[in-house]
């Protein structure tokens, strides 16, 4: 089955500096993957649209100067947390769409946890 | 805003009982919808889909049902095993979006 990968799985940082997250297709490639952000106990917030080799589409009130994020090629998307503070802790989730696959189905990274103090 | 939403937050079942999951959506543009399974500290993992055109779906021990005309969608689970415990999403989509929309989950608890 379609794997997806992350990296790191978990990321303690200090307040103010950056963290890059990159999420893997490693069997397919994504002309799309989804950025979301999970907080405890609560659903997923899907936070942009990764297209390779285009800029990215935010969701509504999440900055972009502050979540960068880069799809360079089919395979890897990296999200930048830039200037980090503890409320940005949280589980970020990425997943990619097979672009030779029809239909919708995403596939799910493993998911990076973000401890800022 | 659309939203896709949950009844129950906790569900507890005992092993080997049938489970059921229910899911409510709003927006009645939604055509493709999807169930998944989250494990503590993991990612989302694909259970089943549906499409629109089709009111049941079934796979291995599950089986999803879509009402469109109340806007409901539900998974069940035969035979639930401790496995299975887990917190299930909903998510919906639409043609023309490629992102999915997920609703609040709801955390299933299987008593040995």
């Amino acid at each position: 089955g379609a794997v997806v990968s992350q990296h790191p799985s978990r990321v303690i940082c200090k307040s103010g500096t950056s963290v890059k997250i990159e999420c893997r297709s490693l069997d397919f490639q994504a002309t799309t993957m989804f950025w979301y952000r999970q907080f405890p106990k609560q659903s997923l917030m899907l936070m942009a649209t990764s297209n390779e080799g285009s800029k990215a589409t935010y969701e509504q009130g999440v900055e972009k100067d502050k979540f960068l994020i880069n799809h360079a090629s089919l395979t890897l998307s990296t999200l930048t947390v830039t200037s980090a503070h503890p409320e940005d802790s949280s589980f970020y989730i990425c997943s990619a769409r097979d672009r030779l696959a029809s239909g919708g189905t995403q596939y799910f990274g493993p998911g990076t946890r973000l401890l800022v103090l | 805003g659309e939203s896709v939403g949950l009844h129950l937050p906790t569900l507890s079942v005992q092993e080997g009982d049938n489970s059921i999951i229910n899911c409510a959506y709003s927006n009645s543009a939604s055509d493709y919808f999807i169930w998944y399974k989250q494990e503590s500290g993991k990612g989302p993992q694909f259970i089943i889909d549906i499409r629109s055109n089709m009111d049941k779906r079934q796979g291995q021990r599950v089986t999803v049902l879509l009402n469109k005309t109340v806007k409901h969608l539900s998974l069940q689970i035969a035979a639930t095993q401790p496995g299975d415990s887990a917190v299930y999403f909903c998510a919906e989509s639409f043609t023309g979006r490629r992102a999915l929309t997920f609703g609040s989950g709801t955390r299933l608890q299987v008593q040995p």
